[in-house]
C-alpha cells in the first residue's frame, strides 16, 4: 500500500517551454502532496506544500508563477515548469502523506527533467 | 535557524554494524524519520521517532532522544544493497525539513 506515482519519469525540453509534471497516489487518499527538487548528491528541497482544493503554499524563494501546482484532487497533484531554463534542470520528486501516518511521506520515483 | 547535522559520509565492511547520527535545531518537533535513497531513485521512509528510544524494524534500529535533540539509524548485517544515502528529518510546526544526507559505501 502507499505508492505514489508520477509521470513523466525523464523529461527533455527546450529553453522557453513548459512541462508538467504529474504525481498520483495509486491506493490511497493524499491529504498533503509535497514537491521537492533535489541536485545531484544534495539533499531534498521542499519547493511548496498543496492540500487538495486549495492553494499551495510555497517556500521562501520559490517563484510561484515559474512552478505552477495544481492539487484538483485526493489523489492528484501537478506541478508545471513554466518558460523553463537550463536551471530548471534537475530532479523533481513529489510526496504525499494520508489521514492514518500524518508522519510518513510516501515518495514518488522522481522526474528528471533537463532543459537545453 | 533551522538546521540537521548529520555525517556527509561513512564507509563500512559487509557484516559490520554503522550507526548514523542526526542533531537537530528546530522550532517544533514532532517526530525524528528515516529515509533511504539510492542514487538515481527516490527516497524510502525506513522509521520514525515521536517518542525518545529505540524503534526496530528488522536490519535497522532508530533511536531518540528529544533532550538531547538527538537521534541515530543503526544497520546491522550491512549488505552491499544498504550502499546509499540515508536522510534524517524532522517534522517541525510547518514542514518536514531534511537533513543533507549520510551516503553509506558498503564494501565487500
Amino acid at each position: 500500500g502507499a505508492v505514489v506515482s508520477q509521470h513523466p519519469s525523464r523529461v527533455i525540453c527546450k529553453s522557453g517551454t513548459s512541462v508538467k509534471i504529474e504525481c498520483r497516489s495509486l491506493d490511497f487518499q493524499a491529504t498533503t502532496m509535497f514537491w521537492y527538487r533535489q541536485f545531484p548528491k544534495k539533499s531534498l528541497m521542499l519547493m511548496a506544500t498543496s492540500n487538495e482544493g486549495s492553494k499551495a503554499t510555497y517556500e521562501q524563494g520559490v517563484e510561484k508563477d515559474k512552478f505552477l501546482i495544481n492539487h484538483a484532487s485526493l489523489t492528484l497533484s501537478t506541478l508545471t515548469v513554466t518558460s523553463a531554463h537550463p536551471e530548471d534542470s534537475s530532479f523533481y520528486i513529489c510526496s504525499a502523506t494520508n489521514r492514518v501516518s500524518t508522519d510518513t511521506q510516501y515518495f514518488g520515483p522522481g522526474t528528471r527533467l533537463t532543459v537545453l | 535557524g533551522q538546521s540537521l547535522e548529520q555525517p556527509s559520509e561513512v564507509t563500512a565492511v559487509e557484516g559490520a554494524i554503522v550507526q548514523i547520527n542526526c542533531t537537530y535545531q528546530t522550532s517544533g518537533f514532532y517526530g525524528l524519520s528515516w529515509y533511504q535513497q539510492h542514487d538515481g531513485g527516490a527516497p524510502t521512509f525506513l522509521s520514525y521517532n515521536g517518542l525518545d528510544g529505540l524503534e526496530e524494524t528488522g536490519r535497522f534500529s532508530s533511536f531518540l532522544s528529544r533532550s538531547d535533540s538527538y537521534g541515530y539509524l543503526l544497520l546491522q548485517e550491512l549488505q552491499m544493497k544498504d550502499s546509499a544515502s540515508y536522510f534524517c528529518a524532522v517534522r517541525d510546526s510547518f514542514k518536514t525539513i531534511f537533513g543533507a544526507g549520510t551516503r553509506l559505501f558498503v564494501k565487500a
